[in-house]
């Protein structure tokens, strides 16, 4: 079964700084992709950055990146020089290549200080 | 481009009552799904559709239905209301084709209170 774990409930950033959201995740799959989502305080959710299982290099988009590491079934995000619109909750989520299914994780609730 | 719509954004119901809530996309899409998130939680995938009059049960499908006549459209309907309903749910669609990411196009959610 496919599990998507994200162990930090809240996190706390000084503005400017960086910050790794964690996430790993389980499949018995050899190919999926993973994704990272935006959720505001308004509640829309925003697609982030991709990361493909195959690809060998870790994703970016801006200030996002994905450190993937396959071997341990880690995609923490990565935010760069962190602004206080990033305040937000973040989820991580896996769907299998060729399937149907995007499964997310419990979410992290990332709060940048000015 | 609109991409997903989602109608009610916001609905209270008495326990008991039954609703739908319409979900619809105009970029041709393949997949649909419906997500429940409760308070401070992720999100849960109640059903899905990969096409036309195909649908399949996610991880929460009970006290829920839906159909898929058109390409366009998938209504989620609740029969008779209960309070563990109570929540924000999200339509979504996404692409098919192969070499897509699989990126999921979120409606703009609708909150519920059963009470």
């Amino acid at each position: 079964a496919q599990k998507i774990t994200q162990t930090q409930p809240g996190m706390f950033v000084q503005e400017k700084e960086a910050v790794t959201l964690d996430c790993t995740y389980d499949t018995s799959d050899q190919s999926y992709g993973l994704f990272w989502y935006k959720q505001p305080s308004s509640g829309e959710m925003i697609f982030l950055i991709y990361q493909g299982s195959y690809d060998e290099q870790n994703a970016t988009e801006g200030r996002y990146s994905l450190n993937f590491q396959k071997a341990r079934k880690s995609a923490n995000l990565v935010i760069s020089a962190s602004q206080l619109g990033d305040s937000a909750m973040y989820f991580c989520a896996m769907r299998n290549t060729g399937g149907f299914k995007t499964i997310f994780g419990a979410g992290t609730r990332l709060f940048v200080k000015a | 481009n609109a991409g997903v719509t989602q109608t009610p954004k916001f609905r209270i119901l008495k326990i008991g009552q039954s609703m739908t809530l319409q979900c619809a996309q105009d970029m041709n899409h393949n997949y649909m799904y419906w997500y429940r998130q409760d308070p401070g939680m992720g999100l849960k995938l109640i059903y899905y559709s990969v096409g036309a009059g195909i649908t399949d049960k996610g991880e929460v499908p009970n006290g829920y239905n839906v159909s898929r006549s058109t390409t366009e459209d998938f209504p989620l309907r609740l029969e008779l209301a209960a309070p563990s309903q109570t929540s924000v749910y999200f339509c979504a669609s996404s692409y098919s084709r192969a070499g897509d990411t699989g990126e999921l196009f979120f409606g703009e959610g609708s909150r519920l209170t059963v009470l």
